[in-house]
């Protein structure tokens, strides 16, 4: 079992609309989430951490942590172009300082 | 404050050389890491050192990569010899607690 997953595929969104990307991890002692953005060519760029049951939103990004299903989605609002990028889940288990990514997905924001 | 410094940003070589990269970590950063990122994946974490010490090497293919972080600051990793498959990027972080880490640039590697 990998410790994080992004199974969705490559996601198409209109601009101005609503993106969401979900994650799940395995060890459910993890304590730490991270969204990572990760532009081509480019290295990953933090734009979100949540350490708690809920929502947290910054500006037009929420994440949502769900630790008894070992969920983690992040929410991009009003979609720009600009938001076409790789998005990384990361999780920080326990037993580690270390981060484990998922495998990413691809956002494309069509304007 | 400086950010994560790696050098090359970019290598091309042929299969069986030898290549080096460097990384040098945000003053004060205990912790130092090495990523693979191969094209359409996650970063793969290969190698984790605290201060000089190797914490986690457990996915580093011992056989051809090895690395090292003298005195506790600068790292190097070296893979000889290269093959295909090493075509990727690596990346270097830093950190200080559970909760942050910092990306240096990455180098990108091509092997022909």
């Amino acid at each position: 079992q990998k410790e994080v997953e992004q199974n969705s595929g490559p996601l198409s969104v209109p601009e101005g609309a609503i993106a969401s990307l979900n994650c799940t991890y395995s060890d459910r002692g993890s304590q730490s989430f991270f969204w990572y953005r990760q532009y081509s060519g480019k290295s990953p760029e933090l734009i979100m951490s949540i350490y708690s049951n809920g929502d947290k939103e910054d500006g037009r990004f929420t994440a949502q942590l769900n630790k008894a299903s070992q969920y983690v989605s992040l929410l991009i609002r009003d979609s720009q172009p600009s938001d076409s990028a790789t998005y990384l889940c990361a999780v920080n288990p326990p037993a580690y300082n270390r981060l484990a990514f998922g495998k990413g997905n691809q956002v494309v924001v069509i304007p | 404050e400086a950010g994560v410094a790696q050098s090359p940003r970019y290598k091309i070589i042929e299969k069986r050389q030898s290549v080096a990269f460097w990384c040098n970590p945000i003053s004060g950063h205990a912790t130092l890491y090495w990523y693979q990122q191969i094209l359409g994946q996650g970063p793969k974490l290969l190698i984790q050192f605290q201060n000089n010490g190797v914490v986690d090497d457990s996915q580093l293919p011992k056989d051809r990569f090895s690395a090292e972080r003298l005195k506790g600051v600068d790292s190097t990793l070296k893979i000889q010899p290269a093959k295909l498959e090493d075509s990727a990027v690596y990346l270097c972080a830093s950190s200080f607690d559970r909760n942050h880490w910092y990306f240096g640039p990455g180098t990108r590697l091509l092997v022909l």
